[in-house]
């Protein structure tokens, strides 16, 4: 069956460090990627999406790298902040026509000031 | 800056009553989605719609029912909650066509309590 797998243990950074996050799949060839946040009791927030033909993409402080030969998305945060504490959802979506996507369980990060 | 809402927030309500949880969006898109989540647990979807009159169960087997009448609504409906129903309910929308890879927008959940 289909899994995503993300870091389940909670990933700890000091701040102005950059954090790296990992989501490897199994079972799944996604065309597309997508990186949420989460914070407690809130709906998740979309942040990136990358393509199975882009290596990778960067928005501000994000980049995200796509390797469809290893089946792992990298998710990093440069010069994090304690803002960014929060837990990163990775998503996968099959094509540009199938609407639904499915979520790893996310990784929960902590910046320390 | 939320485009999508859910009401209530919070709900604690007992064994056997019927309740509805209310999803509206203001961004016109054409598909909507109802996902369940425990804490620390992935979102398993539970029903979804591609359009008015259009809706399908999701991955998850659930009681719950949904409709879609109109294109901003996306109502769920539990016709006699149970505690095993107790969990975080999340509404989504997602345009189509180009716009379709600007992800999902999510309302802020309803967390529901079953005593």
């Amino acid at each position: 069956s289909q899994k995503i797998e993300q870091n389940s243990e909670a990933l700890n950074i000091q701040e102005g460090k950059t954090a790296t996050l990992t989501c490897n799949y199994t079972n799944y060839s996604p065309a597309y990627l997508q990186w949420y946040r989460q914070d407690p009791g809130r709906g998740p927030v979309f942040l990136l999406l990358i393509r199975e033909n882009e290596k990778e993409k960067r928005k501000e402080r994000l980049k995200v790298t796509f390797d469809t030969t290893l089946k792992q998305s990298l998710f990093h945060i440069t010069a994090s902040q304690p803002a960014d504490s929060a837990t990163y959802l990775c998503a996968l979506q099959r094509d540009s026509s199938a609407s639904k996507i499915i979520f790893g369980s996310g990784t929960r990060l902590s910046i320390r000031p | 800056e939320a485009d999508i809402y859910q009401t209530p927030r919070y709900l604690v309500i007992g064994t056997g009553k019927k309740i509805t949880l209310e999803c509206s969006q203001t961004m016109g898109h054409d598909k909507m989605y109802w996902y369940q989540q425990d804490p620390g647990m992935e979102l398993h979807l539970i029903h979804y719609s591609y359009g008015v009159n259009s809706t399908e169960k999701g991955d998850l087997s659930s009681e719950s029912t949904v409709s879609r009448i109109r294109t901003e609504h996306f109502p769920l409906t539990l016709e006699s909650a149970r505690p095993s129903h107790t969990s975080q309910y999340l509404c989504a929308s997602s345009d189509s066509g180009q716009r379709a890879n600007y992800g999902y927008t999510f309302g802020s959940g309803t967390r529901l309590t079953v005593v």
